[in-house]
């Protein structure tokens, strides 16, 4: 089993909330992606961090912030939430061996709605 | 262009039959390559990495070919429990980097009947 964990794995939250998903792994590995994922449709990463301090935009653009200060802990935080991010978040993280990239490791994801 | 192209299905088979999902990828430059498996509701779990002359793992199948640049998976003797989504994953190396990220095809649904 991968660990990786991811809290809450399910919020509902008001409008107007200010939120942080928590993600934290214990394998020490450098690289972490945040990917949201509607139901039945594809994965979009949103973030992505390459170590400590490193911060990256994914492909799709959010209204999501990330940091990494440490190098086991990646929290997405959402200052103001809406209906609109209503989704479920998944948190993954992989290591690096040169000239590639081990395979990522998925938590159980956190499922938001925002009412 | 995507940098991961599937064909999203839905693919429909009975049990005991023999299904291939092929995967295309744009950049020659990637390095490493993934078959993982989505069950509903769930977070995806690695099948099996998929390397250069080709990987085996009981009923599935994995290879690669990249001098066209795909990926295949093939499951024989499918089962009701092979029922899920297949996503073809790949390393693609970062514009002035030697590291890379992780690119998600948008998965092949597969459902396997009785």
């Amino acid at each position: 089993e991968a660990d990786i964990y991811q809290t809450p794995r399910y919020l509902v939250i008001g409008t107007g909330k200010k939120i942080t998903l928590e993600c934290s792994q214990t394998m020490g590995h450098d690289k972490m992606y945040w990917y949201q994922q509607d139901p039945g449709m594809e994965l979009h990463l949103i973030h992505y961090s390459y170590g400590v301090n490193s911060t990256e935009k994914g492909d799709l653009s959010s209204e999501s912030t990330v940091s990494r200060i440490r190098t086991e802990h990646f929290p997405l935080t959402l200052e103001s939430a809406r209906p609109s991010h209503t989704s479920q978040y998944l948190c993954a993280s992989s290591e690096w061996t040169a000239p590639a990239v081990s395979e990522a490791f998925f938590g159980q994801g956190t499922r938001l709605t925002v009412v | 262009r995507k940098e991961v192209e599937q064909d999203p299905g839905p693919f429909n088979v009975p049990e005991g039959a023999t299904v291939a999902f092929n995967c295309t990828y744009s950049n020659s430059a990637s390095q490493s390559f993934f078959w993982y498996r989505q069950d509903c509701r769930k977070e995806p779990k690695l099948l099996m990495s998929v390397y250069s002359s080709g990987n085996e793992d009981g009923r599935f199948t994995a290879q690669l070919n990249r001098a066209s640049q795909y990926i295949s998976l093939l499951i024989r003797d499918s089962k009701l429990s092979d029922s899920a989504t297949y996503l073809c994953v790949v390393n693609v190396p970062d514009r002035g980097s030697t590291l890379g990220r992780l690119y998600f095809g948008r998965g092949t649904q597969l459902t396997v009947w009785p």
